[in-house]
């Protein structure tokens, strides 16, 4: 398809498991983001990337969490020991390039809906 | 902090009435306002996208306005339908140095259309 697809859709995982989540963006993007969304919360950021290159990761909550994207194309949000409280629907979005002053439109995926019991 | 404050936070009104939501924002410098909206289950989809220099957007029956004095947005939808049902989020970017922004998106309003 030619849109953000996100998988697993759906996981669910034990407390003190370490998850991946794969985000494919649209091809040719350049930027890619990935948010954390609660029930009934707007998306929070978590980290930005520029091609490979990750250049914000300021709201990543914790150094369990880790983004990678080593080709600049498909990316992974790790999560390492995962808590009842990274429970949320992590989404992915790209754009074609988001730079300063330039009104780029992203383009979500579905998420990722994760339950961590 | 960038902030981007969204009211009301849900609303119920009949199919085919009209409907206003509201965003306020403390974002600076101000770059772009986007209104999405987010179906249960999905990822958000833009609805329009304002800078500075505009103060309205239309796309069909949505028409967003931007005052960027009062740092205030509002969505308005028209003759509304049962597909508007779904949570419409308002998000403001700033520039920044380095070449690179960050979205601040808000909570949503959640808005109900009923039959």
């Amino acid at each position: 398809g030619a849109g953000v697809s996100q998988s697993p859709r759906y996981k669910v995982a034990k407390r003190g498991q370490d998850v991946a989540l794969r985000c494919d963006p649209i091809s040719g993007h350049v930027s890619l983001f990935w948010y954390q969304q609660a029930l009934g919360q707007g998306p929070e950021f978590l980290t930005y990337f520029q091609n490979e290159a990750q250049l914000d990761k300021s709201g990543l909550p914790s150094d369990r969490f880790f983004a990678e994207r080593p080709e600049g194309s498909v990316s992974t949000l790790k999560i390492q020991r995962t808590q009842q409280e990274d429970s949320a629907v992590y989404l992915c979005a790209s754009s074609l390039n988001l730079i300063a002053g330039d009104p780029d439109t992203q383009y979500f995926g579905p998420g990722t809906r994760l339950t961590v019991l | 902090k960038n902030q981007v404050e969204q009211s009301p936070q849900s609303l119920i009104i009949l199919e085919g009435k009209n409907c206003t939501l509201q965003c306020n924002y403390t974002v600076s410098p101000f770059s772009n306002l986007r209104w999405y909206k987010q179906d249960t289950g999905r990822g958000p989809v833009s609805l329009t996208i304002m800078t500075f220099s505009e103060n309205t957007k239309s796309n069909g029956r949505y028409t967003a306005t931007l005052d960027a004095d009062t740092k205030q947005s509002s969505l308005h939808i028209t003759a509304s339908q049962l597909s508007d049902s779904a949570s419409y989020i308002c998000v403001v970017s700033a520039t920044r140095t380095g070449g690179s922004y960050i979205p601040t998106f808000g909570r949503g309003t959640s808005l109900i259309v009923h039959p």
